[in-house]
């Protein structure tokens, strides 16, 4: 299995552009994550999936920021419009239905500049 | 949500076992702890999931108290490539990570 798949790995944009940031999980998994990690707040939950569904959105930081998850295998997390302030490393993690959510399977990242 | 309490930073030397350990006193009947890695520049990787008593795999061991609430994660001989940040979970679905024990491995 190739994992969970990211892109783009990097991404440098303007403030004001919008950015959207793509996860394919691994194949059979049906939660999917999206977390944010900058040094100073550590590795944050921005939103979860379950079968396709948003089960939580509260770590969504405000409507600047949209999550979907249009079938079993993709995900987009959307920045609209961007700012310096959202410049972090974006992960997407997947993890099998066995009755938790715990063990998850991190993708490589999405390396977010705006500028 | 349970919350978990690590220590901030652990030095060890290459050879050396080492024990992190993690309080969550408020851990609830169906939470499990579970414990990732992570390395610079790369996403959490799991380690080892846990009820109670001891479990124990090819990287790490995990011990949990009777009461449960607390844990501790043992890494036996450690070396250079175990320098990571270790997190601590403690949840049945929705989780949180903290801000993990930043082990650096000493030759």
């Amino acid at each position: 299995d190739a994992g969970v798949i990211q892109s783009p790995r990097h991404e440098v944009t303007e403030m004001g552009q919008e950015v959207t940031l793509r996860c394919k999980p691994i194949s059979g998994h049906n939660s999917l994550f999206w977390y944010r990690q900058t040094m100073m707040r550590g590795l944050e939950l921005l939103i979860y999936f379950n079968n396709n569904v948003p089960i939580d959105d509260s770590g969504m930081p405000e409507d600047r920021f949209s999550a979907k998850m249009p079938n079993a295998s993709f995900s987009t997390l959307k920045i609209q419009p961007s700012e310096p302030r959202d410049s972090a490393v974006y992960f997407c993690a997947s993890s099998p239905p066995r009755g938790t959510y715990n063990e998850q399977f991190f993708g490589p990242g999405t390396r977010l500049t705006v500028l | 949500l349970a919350k978990t309490t690590q220590p901030i930073s652990m030095d060890s030397y290459e050879g050396q076992e080492v024990n992190i350990t993690c309080s969550h006193n408020n851990i609830a009947t169906n939470d499990y702890i579970t414990w990732y890695q992570q390395f610079p520049s790369q996403g959490p990787r799991f380690i080892i999931q846990g009820y109670k008593t001891k479990v124990t795999n090819e990287v790490a061991s995990l011990f949990i108290p009777a009461d449960r609430k607390s844990s501790t994660l043992s890494l036996p001989r450690v070396s250079l490539s175990d320098t990571a940040v270790y997190y601590c979970l403690v949840g049945d679905g929705d989780m949180r990570f903290g801000a993990g024990t930043r082990l650096t491995v000493k030759p």
